[in-house]
């Protein structure tokens, strides 16, 4: 029973690339979201989707794009790094939000830009 | 503009003892309130939630304290355990916002 699957764990990237960070869940959970934690920020809301094909932007949605084609999978797209997005990024997801709002969380993935 | 608070970033506690995080929040939209722990390298996990229309929720050696007319919540763990040694994060929704705010988080240490 996997959960919250992200990969990968760790990344280093340089000003200007794109890259992707995969989430999976294996729950049939709807409702997926991505966070970035910063020292000192707690955890911050990128992007959420309530099913496949259905995306909307959190808190800081700047710099970042999501698309939900799957129930299983919500890929997190950086366009165009930059080092203000060096931050450790945890994926989600819960069953109907309506109903309760536990989330499940991956273990993280670690993104440093230089 | 930080709409939940936890003005707290560290607490030391002896084993065996009451540990009482607090948190703070300002939106008075919010109507259901998560608390989650969370160790190095590993995502937070949930912890124990609280709805608006209750004041308090137990659930083991955890118990989640609301105040709406203060909009404050707080957590309590006893006794506490070396275990407990975590990172906690309050958290709040407005519902069918699907969004949750989080707070900065609690560093707690249980002194053995």
């Amino acid at each position: 029973n996997a959960g919250v699957t992200q990969t990968p764990k760790f990344q280093v990237l340089k000003t200007g690339q794109s890259m992707t960070l995969q989430c999976a869940q294996d729950m049939n959970h709807e409702y997926m979201s991505w966070y970035r934690q910063d020292p000192g920020m707690g955890l911050r809301l990128i992007h959420y989707s309530v099913g496949a094909g259905i995306t909307d932007q959190g808190e800081v949605p700047n710099g970042y794009n999501v698309s939900r084609s799957t129930t299983e999978d919500f890929p997190l797209r950086l366009l165009s790094a930059a080092p203000s997005q060096t931050s450790v990024y945890f994926c989600a997801s819960s069953w109907d939000p309506i109903v309760t709002m536990e989330a499940f969380f991956g273990q993280g993935t670690r993104l440093t830009v230089v | 503009d930080q709409q939940v608070k936890q003005n707290s970033p560290s607490l030391s506690v002896q084993e065996g003892r009451i540990s009482i995080l607090n948190c703070d929040y300002t939106n008075s939209m919010f109507d259901y309130f998560l608390w989650y722990k969370k160790y190095p390298a590993e995502g937070p996990t949930f912890l124990i939630s609280i709805s608006s229309i209750k004041d308090k929720n137990e659930d083991g050696r955890f118990t989640v304290f609301l105040n709406k007319s203060a909009k404050h919540l707080s957590l309590h763990i006893v006794p506490s355990q070396p275990g407990d040694s975590a990172v906690y994060f309050c958290a709040a929704s407005e519902s069918g916002t699907y969004k949750y705010i989080f707070g900065t988080g609690t560093r707690l240490k249980v002194l053995a």
